[in-house]
């Protein structure tokens, strides 16, 4: 079946302007991941749901970052008043199962999206 | 100094040749994955280990959890190859929360 997508692919945004990063993650898979990945580096975790509950966010770096998963499937990851810093790839990843405890799942990662903010 | 560290940041080898990537972290684990990245950002999950060895064709990952180190080998290297290949731990405190290496880019020259 379809894997993990992303939306859009590549984003150019100017500073100050809001971006909405949208993920699609295989059908029935309860996990969802968002993260952050700097030029050169590993990804960073931002933000995880379970269906459409946001379990943990500390990874977002500011206030200005907001992510949602409204009916436990697709997810949008939200920058506001968008700075240079911003600029990374954005992975989702989602997972079939909660993971509980020390259960760990195969995530699997869409494609990212390039967000560059001039 | 990070939780993850991977060995080298870049390597360059020939057509051919057996490559060895190594991973060392500093927190109790209890998973351990490899992943592949090419130009462009997708991300492949190669291997998940909690204990021992596995292999799967031309790739062998292997990881020893007293020792906090685990490494990836690719035997008769080939162009196609050439991404770079990330370590990511699952800590034991931490739920679902994936902690990454910083990558090391290969490239390996026909």
């Amino acid at each position: 079946g379809a894997g993990v997508s992303q939306s859009p692919r590549y984003k150019v945004a100017k500073r100050g302007q809001d971006v909405a990063l949208r993920c699609d993650p295989i059908s029935g898979h309860v996990s969802l991941f968002w993260y952050q990945q700097a030029l050169g580096q590993g990804p960073e975790f931002l933000t995880y749901f379970q269906n459409e509950a946001q379990l943990d966010k500390s990874g977002l770096p500011s206030d200005r970052f907001f992510a949602e998963r409204p009916e436990g499937s697709v997810s949008t990851l939200k920058i506001q008043r968008t700075q240079q810093e911003d600029s990374a790839v954005y992975l989702c990843a989602s997972s079939y199962r909660a993971g509980t405890g020390h259960v760990q799942e195969t995530q699997y990662f869409g494609p990212g999206t390039r967000l560059l903010v001039l | 100094k990070n939780e993850v560290e991977q060995s080298p940041q870049n390597l360059t080898a020939q057509e051919g040749e057996f490559i060895t990537i190594n991973c060392s972290y500093s927190v109790g684990i209890s998973a351990l994955h490899w992943l592949q990245q090419h130009p462009g950002g997708g991300i492949v999950s190669l291997f998940m280990l909690s204990s021992g060895k596995k292999k799967h064709g031309r790739l062998i990952a292997t990881i020893n959890i007293q020792e906090k180190h685990s490494s990836l080998h690719i035997t008769a290297s080939h162009p196609r190859d050439s991404a770079v290949y990330i370590c990511a731990v699952l800590p034991i405190q931490g739920a679902q929360k994936l902690v990454f290496g910083q990558g090391t880019r290969l490239t390996i020259n026909p």
